[in-house]
């Protein structure tokens, strides 16, 4: 059975303050990784996949990399508006398209 | 180009009545899911599909009913409404090794 383990559950940063967010996963062969921005009262907003070991992407602050095991957010110098809930989901390769996810990281960036 | 919508965004019902959401979604993709998100549970796959006029059960069907006449529509019934249904519900639009793109989500309650 494939799952997505997502730490810590919640993250308090001044802002500035660079931290990283992790998502540990098991899967038999990794079709895809992504994650996900979700603001309270709305639906979660795609940021990045990721398909391989050493594969890394960047948008803004938000980096994401990823290993055999697990991918870490990093934000670097982050900003109140990066206040947000963010969700980890894998694919699993074979089968249907079907991900499954986290139950997410809250982060609360302080001014 | 609108991405994922869905009708209605707030609903009451009582217990016992019978509604219908609708998710539209104008990005030409072939699979379509509905997910509900409760506090503590993350999101939890209602039903999905992977074409116009397929549908497959998800994690949590029960007490739901879905239909994929169109390839851009996606639809959400609940025939019997029960307290325990409320819930927000989510729409989302994916394709192949695809990220999903999520609805701004119903909220609904059940009296």
């Amino acid at each position: 059975e494939d799952q997505v383990t997502q730490s810590p559950e919640a993250l308090r940063l001044q802002e500035g303050e660079s931290s990283s967010l992790n998502c540990s996963y098991t899967v038999s062969g990794l079709r895809g990784l992504f994650w996900y921005r979700q603001d309270p009262g709305k639906g979660p907003e795609f940021l990045f996949t990721l398909y391989s070991a050493g594969e890394e992407k960047e948008k803004e602050r938000l980096k994401a990399t990823l290993t055999k095991k697990e991918s870490f957010l990093h934000i670097t110098a982050p900003k109140p508006e990066d206040s947000a809930t963010y969700l980890c989901a894998v694919q699993a390769a074979g089968g249907s398209y079907i991900p499954t996810f986290g139950r997410g990281t809250s982060l609360i960036v302080h001014p | 180009n609108a991405g994922v919508t869905q009708t209605p965004k707030f609903r009451v019902l009582k217990t016992g009545q019978s509604m219908t959401l609708l998710c539209a979604q104008d990005m030409n993709h072939e699979y379509m899911y509905w997910y509900r998100q409760d506090p503590g549970m993350g999101l939890r796959l209602i039903h999905y599909s992977v074409g116009e006029g397929t549908t497959a059960k998800g994690e949590v069907p029960d007490g739901y009913n879905v239909s994929r006449l169109k390839k851009q529509n996606f639809l959400l019934g609940l025939e019997s409404a029960a307290p325990s249904q409320t819930s927000v519900y989510f729409c989302a639009s994916g394709g192949t090794q695809r990220a999903q793109y999520f609805g701004p989500g119903t909220r609904l309650t059940v009296t």
